[in-house]
């Protein structure tokens, strides 16, 4: 299985709503990633998780709330958003080796289309 | 500091001719160079890796790139475009700091009949 799976694919909520984003991957990947994309504009990271762990955190408002339950899932939970926060929500995982080994790679899922009301 | 810059947003070729996406980076370390691709509501797919081995390294679909450390650059090139190229183009840094991946802004392809 060579696969990120993100769902939903497309998800429409009210800015009082709470939602969850889910990615799953069993590549035995280590570390999980939630970027946002806006329309022509490169991914931004917002979130890294490495075993489990929050590692980094880009500063994202406290309305996006992530979580690792475990080694293969990663949610992002949506609440009180924005219009703004309207954007294409991509997961990626990678293996946590040395670069000089050449295998970390991002491999990300298709992503999930948030339209905020 | 590290930082990626794509020196085009558009490229326009005809099918057939072929393709040139330039990409120069800077980073403090020796690092890994990538390519990916992103079709229209699509996610991103890894188009081929620089991790320090051969400097020419040959992707999916026919493409190729060359790291070159002289220029810092890491230019993605396709002899013969097809239809099927016309895409976004995200030339993408890995430093030192593994957990760290720098987008460039990407390129815009388009491919003429």
């Amino acid at each position: 299985d060579t696969e990120v799976t993100q769902t939903p694919k497309h998800l429409v909520m009210g800015m009082t709503n709470k939602k969850s984003l889910k990615c799953e991957q069993h590549m035995g990947h280590r570390a999980m990633y939630w970027y946002k994309q806006k329309a022509k504009k490169p991914p931004e990271l917002m979130f890294v998780y490495s075993y489990e762990k929050l590692s980094i955190n880009e500063s994202v408002p406290s309305r996006f709330s992530p979580e690792c339950p475990n080694s293969s899932l990663l949610n992002l939970h949506l609440h009180a958003l924005q219009p703004e926060d309207s954007a294409l929500y991509l997961c990626a995982s990678s293996q946590l080796r040395d670069v000089s080994s050449g295998a970390n790679v991002l491999t990300f899922g298709a992503g999930s289309r948030l339209t905020v009301l | 500091a590290q930082s990626v810059t794509q020196l085009d947003s558009h490229v326009s070729v005809s099918e057939g001719t072929p393709v040139l996406l330039r990409c120069n980076y800077s980073s403090s370390y020796s690092p890994s160079l990538f390519w990916y691709v992103q079709h229209p509501n699509k996610g991103l797919q890894l188009l081929l890796k620089y991790t320090s081995a051969a400097t020419l390294v040959k992707g999916i679909n026919g493409f190729e790139a060359e790291f070159k450390k002289s220029e810092t650059s890491f230019h993605l090139t396709k002899p013969s475009a097809h239809m099927s190229d016309a895409a976004e183009y995200f030339c993408v840094v890995s430093p030192d700091n593994f957990n760290k991946f720098y987008f460039g802004s990407g390129t815009k392809l388009n491919v003429k009949p």
